[in-house]
């Protein structure tokens, strides 16, 4: 059971360059989620997937498209990447128990500089 | 605004000594609250969270938090520091408004250095 894994663990890009962080799941959780974590500022929700076939917007979504391609699989991606986008990236998962109840598990992060 | 304090960039504590993290929140109703510990190049990792019922939550590695809603607080507690429990560590509080899904807002994080 691997938990969450994301790829690639480190990118470098030039400004306005495009590419996509990639995240997997195999616990078979309904909900999916995109951060990004900044020095000093914690985490911050970019885009986040209640389940397969839908997303929803977060607190920093500007600059970002997500893709929910099936239900182990949540994509982040950079239209055209600018260096305010430089920051670790965290893809979670949770779902929710019989009480209702969500834990957030989350993946080992993808470090993006953008120069 | 919803928001989680974590009043101390850093705490340093003996080994042996024991360890209190401070977290604040200010959200309306009855949140669900949460720690996460982050090790160097690693994700974050659940730790304990508080749901409702006994206001002494225990988690993992020992940690437990003391959930005291007259002061929003969900401080993070152990009674023996280890130099292994050294890492960042963060709050999150999930409001019930959100229509149950578990969107987190996370604090700023707290350094914790336990020295031999």
């Amino acid at each position: 059971n691997a938990g969450v894994t994301q790829t690639p663990k480190f990118q470098v890009l030039k400004t306005g360059q495009s590419m996509t962080l990639q995240c997997a799941q195999d616990m078979n959780h309904n909900s999916m989620y995109w951060y990004r974590q900044d020095p000093g500022m914690g985490l911050r929700l970019i885009y986040y997937s209640a389940s397969e076939g839908t997303t929803d917007k977060g607190e920093v979504p500007n600059g970002y498209n997500v893709s929910r391609l099936n239900k182990r699989e949540f994509s982040l991606r950079l239209e055209s990447a600018a260096p305010s986008q430089t920051s670790v990236y965290f893809c979670a998962s949770s779902h929710r128990d019989r009480v209702g109840q969500e834990t957030q598990y989350f993946g080992p992060g993808t470090r993006l500089l953008v120069l | 605004a919803q928001s989680v304090a974590q009043p101390e960039d850093q705490v340093n504590v003996a080994e042996g000594n024991p360890l209190t993290v401070k977290c604040t929140y200010s959200v309306s109703g009855n949140p669900y609250l949460f720690w996460y510990v982050q090790y160097p190049n690693r994700g974050l990792q659940f730790l304990l969270k508080y749901i409702t019922g006994d206001n002494l939550v225990k988690g993992s590695y020992g940690f437990e938090a003391e959930f005291n809603k007259s002061q929003t607080s969900f401080h993070l507690k152990k009674p023996s520091a280890l130099v292994s429990d050294s890492a960042l560590y963060f709050c999150a509080v999930s409001p019930p408004q959100w229509g149950g899904y578990n969107k987190l807002i996370f604090g700023a994080g707290t350094r914790l250095a336990v020295h031999p």
